[in-house]
């Protein structure tokens, strides 16, 4: 089955700690996307790449880091620098611009 | 104007109601819409494209208003398993990003 795999579904974090997001396509999607939704709130883009090698900033990068080594992988870091983490975070993917956006299940990060 | 607006609900309707909910959008350019349907704590998931005046899938009608700029989704014959918030998403910028609502909650009740 196609589809977007996101892992874990539960994340953790400790007071300085980097932590790492994964995030897998396998429906050759080019354009992958970040974003972060807080409790009541909309979605909110954090990063966006629309080819391998290739990412762009979305609206709150600020303390996120993201690559795009692979078609199929774009894996998000939380930076310590990012001081309010907790929140759902999905990853999207599509088959270009302006196409709809297929969504794995998304984390869940909390601070320890 | 807010580059993609809806009105938050909850909207509360009986089982079986019709119910229509509508979303505003500021980017006269814009040439496709979404609607894309949330349950608690769960992705979005895509309800239904809309790239010209309209689309309809079942009990579920999409149009849209070009010189007003703003969709609707309509929904007949609710069901119980219909309640969910249901996102309007608009490309933006460039298009090469979407931007999502806040979403419009919906519950139907027995």
């Amino acid at each position: 089955d196609g589809g977007i795999t996101q892992s874990p579904k539960y994340l953790f974090r400790k007071e300085g700690q980097n932590v790492t997001l994964s995030c897998e396509q396998n429906l050759n999607h080019d354009a992958m996307y970040w974003y972060r939704q807080d409790p009541g709130q909309g979605l909110r883009l954090i990063y966006y790449s629309q080819i391998v090698n290739d990412f762009q900033k979305g609206d709150i990068a600020e303390g996120y880091s993201v690559s795009r080594e692979k078609k199929e992988s774009f894996p998000l870091t939380v930076t310590s620098a990012q001081k309010n983490p907790t929140a759902f975070y999905l990853c999207a993917s599509s088959i270009g611009q302006a196409k709809p956006q297929h969504f794995g299940d998304g984390t869940r990060l909390s601070i320890l | 104007r807010k580059e993609v607006e809806q009105d938050p609900g909850p909207f509360n309707v009986p089982e079986g109601a019709t119910v229509a909910f509508n979303c505003t959008y500021s980017n006269s350019a814009s040439q496709s819409f979404f609607w894309y349907r949330q349950d608690c704590r769960k992705e979005p998931k895509l309800l239904m494209s809309v790239y010209s005046s309209g689309n309809e899938d079942g009990r579920f009608t999409a149009q849209l208003n070009r010189a007003s700029q703003y969709i609707s989704l309509l929904i007949r014959d609710s069901k119980l398993s219909d309640s969910a918030t249901y996102l309007c998403v608009v490309p933006t910028g460039t298009a090469s990003k979407l931007t999502f609502g806040t979403g419009t909650r919906l519950q139907v009740m027995l």
